[in-house]
Formats: structure tokens, sequence, C-alpha cells
């Protein structure tokens, strides 16, 4: 069954502090695919990326940067230099190909305090 | 502009009293998708549909029903609602059914909900 387990449920860092979230996930699947979502405090959901199983290669955007090792079913999110704006909380998902729909699985989320 | 509305943002109603949440699509996305959050749970898939008249159930179906009656339009009916359908209700769509390559979902903005 595909689970996804977000450990850390709240973090708090300092402006400018770098940090990472942890994301592991289970699947039976060999094609999946792997997202974040952002919550900020105004309560939407803001898309942030999307990876899919056979693309093992970090990403990089901005601040923002992903690491994804099939090795240890992980699919962290670091933050650089962290700013008050990205206090949110941030979901980590799982899409499995083999249910033939386009279901996500989430993460329980982990609540992002930056402090000025 | 590209985007998946929700109507009523706020809802406060009482037990029993049968009500609607509206959906709406304006991107001719296929699947589209109800999911609740609740803390310490992440979201949760309540239905999905992955084109007009095509629906099934997710994780948590009990109490809910949809339609799917025109592509663009995915309302979440609760005949009798109680109160532990209290929640935030998130609606959902995606260009894609779902298979091998798994679109990105895209929220909308969320509907809160409290059955007194």
């Amino acid at each position: 069954a595909q689970k996804v387990t977000q450990a850390q449920t709240e973090i708090s860092v300092v402006e400018k502090e770098d940090v990472t979230l942890d994301c592991v996930y289970e699947t039976r699947d060999t094609t999946y695919y792997l997202f974040w979502y952002k919550q900020p405090p105004s309560g939407e959901l803001v898309f942030l990326i999307r990876r899919n199983s056979f693309d093992e290669q970090n990403e990089i955007s901005g601040r923002y940067s992903w690491n994804f090792q099939k090795s240890t079913s992980s699919f962290n999110f670091t933050i650089t230099a962290s700013q008050v704006v990205d206090s949110a909380v941030y979901f980590c998902a799982l899409s499995e190909a083999r249910t033939g729909a386009n279901n996500l699985f989430f993460g329980t989320g982990t609540r992002l305090t930056v402090i000025p | 502009e590209a985007q998946v509305t929700q109507n009523p943002r706020y809802l406060i109603t009482v037990t029993g009293k049968k009500l609607t949440v509206t959906c709406s699509q304006n991107m001719n996305h296929e699947y589209m998708s109800w999911y609740r959050q609740d803390p310490g749970l992440g979201l949760r898939q309540i239905y999905y549909s992955m084109n007009v008249e095509v629906t099934d159930k997710g994780d948590v179906p009990e109490g809910y029903k949809v339609s799917r009656k025109e592509k663009r339009n995915f309302p979440l009916i609760l005949e009798s609602p109680s109160p532990n359908q209290t929640s935030l209700y998130f609606c959902a769509s995606s260009l894609a059914p779902g298979g091998v390559t798994q679109e990105t979902q895209y929220f909308g903005p969320g509907t809160r909900l409290l059955v007194l």
C-alpha cells in the first residue's frame, strides 16, 4: 500500500537559516510521481514541484531545492536562506500510475515557522 | 485566468441539513477530485472523477455524494451532514485522468465547513 510520511510535525528556524523538510514514501509501483505543495496561512494549496520515479536528478528553483533518492525512498525539500514568507504548512504527496487514476496520497504535513 | 473555484468559502450549518459545495474549473480538465483536510491527518481523498459521468470513491467517501454531469463542474453533496464532517474541503483538477503520466493537480481555495 502507498504511504507518505512527514515525520517533522513542526519546525522553527530563524530567518536566513537553511531548513530541510523530510518526506519518506512507500509504494509498490515502479512508476509513480512525487509532489510538494505549500499551504500558507491564507489556506490555499500551492503546487511547488512534481517529480516522476524515473528522474532522480535533483532540482533547484531559486531558494528551493529537492533531493530525490529512490534508494532511501525519500524526496526531501530544502529552503535556503529562509524568509518569513516561507512560513507555511508543506505537504508531500504521492500518486501511482498503476491505479490508473490521478489520485494523490498526502503526508500529514510539516508546519514551518520562520522567525524574523 | 485558469483556476478552480469553490463556493461557498465558509459555511456553518446544522446536523442533517443537506448542503452542496460547488466546484468549477475553467481549464477543460478531465480529472476532478475532492479532499478533506483535518488536523494531524493531512488531506484525504473523498471522491474523484476521471471524466463526465465517471466517478469513484476515494479513501473517505462515507456521508458524501458527487456528480459529474458537465466537464467543468464537480459538486460535493452532503445529504445529512454530521459534526464529524466539520473540515476544510478542497476541490482539485488535472488535465488528464491518470495512468502512466500523473498530471499535476491544481486546487481550489478551500471551503471551511462547520456542522453544529
